[in-house]
């Protein structure tokens, strides 16, 4: 079973600061995906990344995949208090369909 | 265009009973899938379908719970004999193998309290 760790666990910023959340791992991934979570509510999709050194934008959010495909990492510029929420990596095996998920950033962006 | 969704949203039950929950997955979608959430920690595998076939297992599954997927459209996932340490978040998730990177896309969930 592949692992992900994710860090920091926990995030508690002011609103404009910037912020970057490592996701890694000792395996190889085919492709990696960053999701978003409220309470109570499903993972909602923000970015796939498929290729080893793929850099993604959405606004202010910068995904990374890394040369290797083993690593990714989210950065926040100008965070919003709207950013508030856990954040999800997940790395799909190289042999298989599931997601192996990190344990999470909890971000909390303070007005 | 409408996501995956599930029924119930909440699900409170004795110790003891059995429970059974619904995903209908994103029209077209041929692949279909479920995971745990416990409260702090991220998603874990459970199983997934494509079409009607059950293609991979968790260890995480025991011989409590059991999924079906039909007519490769819906599924449901039961637990029998439910205990304590089965209240969870089960989420349900599909993708369209074959085009790009097999994108799961969520829906929001089936919260899980065992009394």
């Amino acid at each position: 079973t592949q692992l992900l760790e994710q860090s920091p666990q926990f995030l508690s910023i002011q609103e404009g600061e910037n912020l970057t959340v490592y996701c890694n791992s000792s395996s190889v991934f085919s492709s990696l995906q960053w999701y978003r979570q409220e309470p109570g509510e499903g993972p909602v999709l923000l970015v796939t990344v498929v290729t080893g050194g793929e850099v993604k934008k959405l606004k202010r959010l910068t995904f990374q995949f890394g040369d290797a495909r083993k690593d990714s990492s989210l950065h926040i510029t100008a965070a919003q208090p709207g950013d508030t929420g856990l954040y999800l990596c997940a790395g799909k095996e190289t042999s298989g369909s599931r997601l192996t998920f990190g344990e999470g950033t909890q971000l909390t962006v303070n007005p | 265009d409408t996501g995956v969704s599930q029924d119930p949203r909440h699900k409170i039950t004795k110790r003891g009973q059995n429970v059974t929950f619904r995903c209908d997955p994103i029209s077209e979608h041929n692949r279909l899938y479920w995971y745990r959430q416990t409260l702090g920690q991220g998603p874990e595998f459970l199983t997934y379908f494509q079409n009607e076939a059950q293609l991979e297992k968790s260890r995480l599954l025991s011989d409590r719970f059991s999924a079906e997927r039909p007519k490769g459209s819906f599924s449901t996932l039961e637990i029998q004999r439910t205990e304590q340490g089965d209240s969870a978040m089960y989420l349900c998730a599909s993708s369209l193998v074959g085009l790009g990177a097999d994108t799961q896309y969520f829906g929001p969930g089936t919260r899980l309290t065992v009394l």
